[in-house]
């Protein structure tokens, strides 16, 4: 999911699929990252979390990967539900700076 | 506990107004952050606050205030709103710094600057 300014990549997927959203990210030194999901008109909303020293992580129909050499992020979501549908971001951490920088995100549709 | 709030849902300005979104948390966070979202981009850090009485520039700054005066309370300001600023407006809090820290957000603010 690169950003593309008002163009978000775009994920469509059959329900019941399993989908896959990748992030690259910028900072060689972040040592933390975050998956959000986004629901139309709400604010983000946490979905699971990894630390540079883990490369896998898994939580209730969610996995999220970690390729340090690449700089690369996924999240795997398994059995795609139309609930599913919303905006999601990887936002990533350096532990002693303040701030957490998103990504522009990528949008999930889920086709019944 | 209802996490995160935000004051008012939305609004509509004229150039050169000015105005306050409020935002409070119920979580007892030590961290506070203001961020704007536009249009296909991520969110963007403008002020944040490691504790009451403290505030910190984030990384678009510029045409906002921030004030901390009660632990549960983080306040955006604009003297003097531009175009540029309509936007929607996210609060988030979080318990800790560094890797602990997992940022809460509120439902967010739609600021139009006309």
């Amino acid at each position: 999911g690169e950003s593309v300014g008002l163009h978000l990549p775009t994920l469509s997927v059959q329900e019941g699929d399993n989908s896959i959203i990748n992030c690259a990210y910028s900072n060689s030194a972040s040592d933390y990252f975050i998956w959000y999901k986004q629901e139309s008109g709400k604010g983000p909303q946490f979905i699971i979390d990894i630390r540079s020293n883990m490369d896998k992580r898994q939580g209730q129909r969610v996995t999220v990967l970690l390729n340090k050499t690449v700089k690369h992020l996924s999240l795997q979501i398994a059995a795609t539900q139309p609930g599913d549908s919303a905006v999601y971001f990887c936002a990533e951490k350096w532990e002693y700076g303040n701030k957490l920088v998103f990504g522009a995100g990528t949008i999930l549709r889920v086709k019944s | 506990n209802a996490g995160v709030t935000q004051t008012p849902k939305f609004r509509v300005l004229k150039t050169g107004q000015s105005m306050t979104l409020l935002c409070a948390q119920d979580m007892n966070h030590e961290y506070m952050y203001w961020y704007r979202q536009d249009p296909g981009m991520g969110l963007r850090l403008i002020h944040y606050s490691v504790g009451e009485g403290t505030t910190a520039k984030g990384e678009v700054p510029d045409g906002y205030n921030v004030s901390r005066l009660k632990k549960q309370n983080f306040l955006l300001g604009l003297e003097s709103a531009a175009p540029s600023q309509t936007s929607v407006y996210f609060c988030a809090s979080s318990p800790a710094y560094g890797l602990a820290g997992v940022p809460y957000f509120g439902p967010g603010t739609r600021l139009t600057v006309t």
